[in-house]
């Protein structure tokens, strides 16, 4: 089974508008990570937010939010105000106590801001 | 703010050829990380690497593959032989300690786009 799973190859929002991208993840551990990284077309990864296991509320860092579910294992990233800087792919990522703190990443969202 | 370097930022070989990839870590840090992105592809895990040997590899880094700190300071990925499909981008990470599930001090390198040709 797929550790992370990211069901939206491509979204496109409208500039200032937000956008939620979709993260589920599979683990039995207890403890464990989420993250998001953006990756610019220039290739590099660029941390965005984290969300711990035993965290209750949910991660904001700036326009990044992060929807965690725990009972639904799912981790959705929430875009405000969209930026045109903001069109990259955005990866979703786990890392569990159990295996040693390797990233396991999603396929990715490809997302584009219209003008 | 502290960065994780690799060096170059792309390369191209001759597939059959020997390529070393080459990463400056934080200085502080105490655990090393190889990943790798076939283009278009989701990124995945190679190795680890701490006090000097490696503590996890997948499936996907074989006998091709090594990786060495020669001096203290630089860590380096080697391919020995290289084949089309080891074309991908590679990312070094390094973290400080032992820092739990945390993100707290995991930072990845830019990447270096291989190309093999």
């Amino acid at each position: 089974a797929q550790k992370i799973t990211q069901t939206q190859p491509g979204m496109f929002v409208q500039e200032k508008e937000a956008v939620t991208l979709d993260c589920t993840y599979d683990t039995s551990d207890q403890s464990y990570g989420l993250f998001w990284y953006k990756q610019p077309s220039s290739g590099e990864m660029i941390f965005l937010i984290y969300q711990g296991s035993y965290d209750e509320q949910n991660a904001t860092e700036g326009r990044y939010s992060l929807n965690f579910q725990k009972a639904r294992k799912s981790a959705n990233l929430v875009i405000s105000a969209s930026q045109l800087g903001d069109s990259a792919m955005y990866f979703c990522a786990m890392r569990e106590r159990s295996t040693g703190n390797q990233f396991y990443f999603g396929t990715g969202t490809s997302l584009t801001v219209i003008p | 703010e502290p960065e994780v370097t690799q060096t170059p930022s792309h390369q191209v070989t001759q597939m059959g050829q020997e390529v070393i990839l080459r990463c400056v870590p934080i200085s502080n840090h105490l655990y090393f990380y190889w990943y790798r992105q076939i283009l278009g592809q989701k990124v995945e895990f190679l190795v680890s690497f701490y006090n000097n040997e490696i503590s996890e590899k997948s499936e996907i880094f074989d006998d091709q593959f090594s990786v060495e700190r020669p001096d203290g300071s630089n860590f380096t990925l080697k391919i020995r032989s290289t084949k089309l499909e080891d074309s991908a981008m590679y990312f070094c990470a390094s973290r400080e300690g032992f820092t739990g599930i945390t993100n707290y001090g995991y930072t990845f390198g830019s990447g270096t786009r291989l190309t093999v040709v």
